[in-house]
């Protein structure tokens, strides 16, 4: 079993609609846990980042993370065709190593 | 402009070539990251450095061999042990390697015939 697991998609969806991305992790020692962003042949980009329990609200993004069902989750309202993209969670004990998820690829069909 | 910089953009090789990624920053950052994406596997550390003149080997360092003898700089080697070496590739870098925000490159997609 990985140590993060996110549905590969794709998902695709009509503009405006809400999205939801998820992860679903095994290590209880987590504590940062964030959201990249990847336009395609382009390298990762930070978008959202949450330390351990609780929601951050950043425009038209939401990230939730519930340590105790050890699920997060990335909201996308209104979304725009500009939000195509593959969306990776990452998440960290502290220091040093990220382990990512596989990705799920997005497209916002206008 | 600051950022990372890797080269070149696409890189083709001959099976048993060994082969060198370019990977510059200069953001000023002690750490830096070298990661293998491949589909639907995410992304998967290689190696990393904390400082110059040391490295870490990540979770498939089989293969591989990097050198950190300036700050900025930290070069990849594909050797021929490495099985399977087609795949994109992608340096970060961070303030240290206590910090949970990385700055990647735009990547080296790499194909071996």
């Amino acid at each position: 079993q990985k140590e993060v697991e996110q549905d590969p998609g794709p998902l695709s969806v009509p503009e405006g609609a809400i999205v939801s991305l998820n992860c679903t992790y095994s290590n209880s020692a987590f504590q940062y846990f964030m959201w990249y962003r990847q336009y395609s042949r382009k390298g990762p980009e930070l978008l959202m980042y949450t330390y351990s329990s609780g929601n951050k609200e950043d425009g038209r993004f939401t990230a939730q993370v519930d340590k105790s069902s050890k699920y997060i989750s990335l909201f996308i309202r209104d979304s725009q065709p500009s939000d195509s993209a593959t969306y990776l969670c990452a998440m960290s004990e502290g220091a040093q190593k990220l382990v990512f998820g596989q990705g799920t690829r997005l497209t916002i069909n206008p | 402009d600051g950022g990372i910089t890797q080269s070149p953009k696409y890189l083709f090789r001959k099976e048993g070539q060994n082969v060198t990624l370019s990977c510059e920053q200069n953001l000023n950052h002690d750490a830096m990251y070298w990661y293998r994406q491949d589909p639907g596997q995410g992304l998967r550390l290689i190696y990393y450095s904390q400082i110059v003149n040391d490295f870490q080997k990540g979770d498939i360092a089989e293969g591989y061999s990097v050198s950190r003898e300036k700050k900025e700089s930290f070069p990849l080697t594909v050797t021929s042990a490495q099985k399977n070496p087609t795949a994109f590739y992608l340096c970060a870098s961070s303030i240290s390697v206590a910090s949970y925000e990385q700055y990647f490159g735009p990547g080296t997609r790499l194909t071996v015939t």
